[in-house]
């Protein structure tokens, strides 16, 4: 199965923030990468797949790189409303198998 | 609007079984995989399994395979996640989500059904 790891696993930050969230996978995955905001008590929402497409109606603040391997997160300018748990997922197989990674708490510096 | 519209919360004793529901609405049911995730209290995502109604085709995470049963019925454009003997450790919140594509591959979850609580309790 493919191992999902984010790092950090919690992050401090201020408003304003430029910040950055790294997520590795055991094996390549192409493109085939999500990533999810959760905040309490709510359903994730999605913000970006094919590790770089900013899903309709997310900020242009958020972007995604990356491939194979490696991808990154970034907020550009961390608003209020960002602070959240972050996951990445991927879903490179078929039939599909997803892994989620273990998640990146943005908490207020 | 297409929408996934979850049971609500149960509270069960263990040793009980359950069987919790995803209605989806405003799309084709048949034509989109739905997904099962857990997220067990001040944790993380994980992904449980996943079902395309079209044709009932069942796929499970490693670590859930034999623990929980997915089905749906296609008639009532409805996904099921069920458990025949409930232990403590199955507390948790159950999304069902639907991924962005009809086609292969699915694609990341974009439509979220808004969680069942389940609580196992003696």
């Amino acid at each position: 199965a493919i191992r999902m790891t984010q790092s950090p696993s919690s992050f401090s930050a201020s408003t304003g923030d430029r910040v950055t969230i790294t997520c590795r996978a055991s094996q390549g995955i192409s493109s085939y990468l999500a990533w999810y905001q959760q905040k309490p008590g709510k359903a994730p929402k999605l913000l970006i797949y094919a590790a770089s497409t900013l899903q309709s109606g997310v900020p242009s603040r958020f972007s995604g790189s990356g491939s194979g391997t490696d991808f990154t997160l970034t907020i550009s300018c961390l608003q209020s409303e960002d602070f959240a748990t972050y996951y990445c997922q991927q879903y490179y197989s078929y039939p599909p198998m997803y892994t989620f990674g273990q998640g990146t708490k943005l908490e207020i510096k | 609007e297409v929408q996934l519209v979850q049971s609500g919360a149960e509270v069960k004793k263990p040793g009980e079984s359950l069987k919790i529901s995803c209605k989806g609405s405003g799309y084709s049911f048949t034509s989109y995989w739905i997904g099962w995730v857990r997220q067990m209290p001040g944790k993380g995502l994980e992904w449980m399994g996943i079902i395309y109604p079209g044709d009932s085709d069942t796929r499970y995470s490693p670590s859930f395979q034999g623990q929980v049963t997915i089905s749906a019925d296609k008639s009532i454009s409805t996904a099921y996640l069920q458990w025949s003997s409930l232990k403590a450790s199955d507390t948790a919140m159950y999304y069902c989500a639907r991924p962005l594509y009809s086609s292969s591959p699915p694609g990341a979850f974009d439509i979220w059904g808004q969680g069942t609580m389940v609580t196992v309790s003696s």
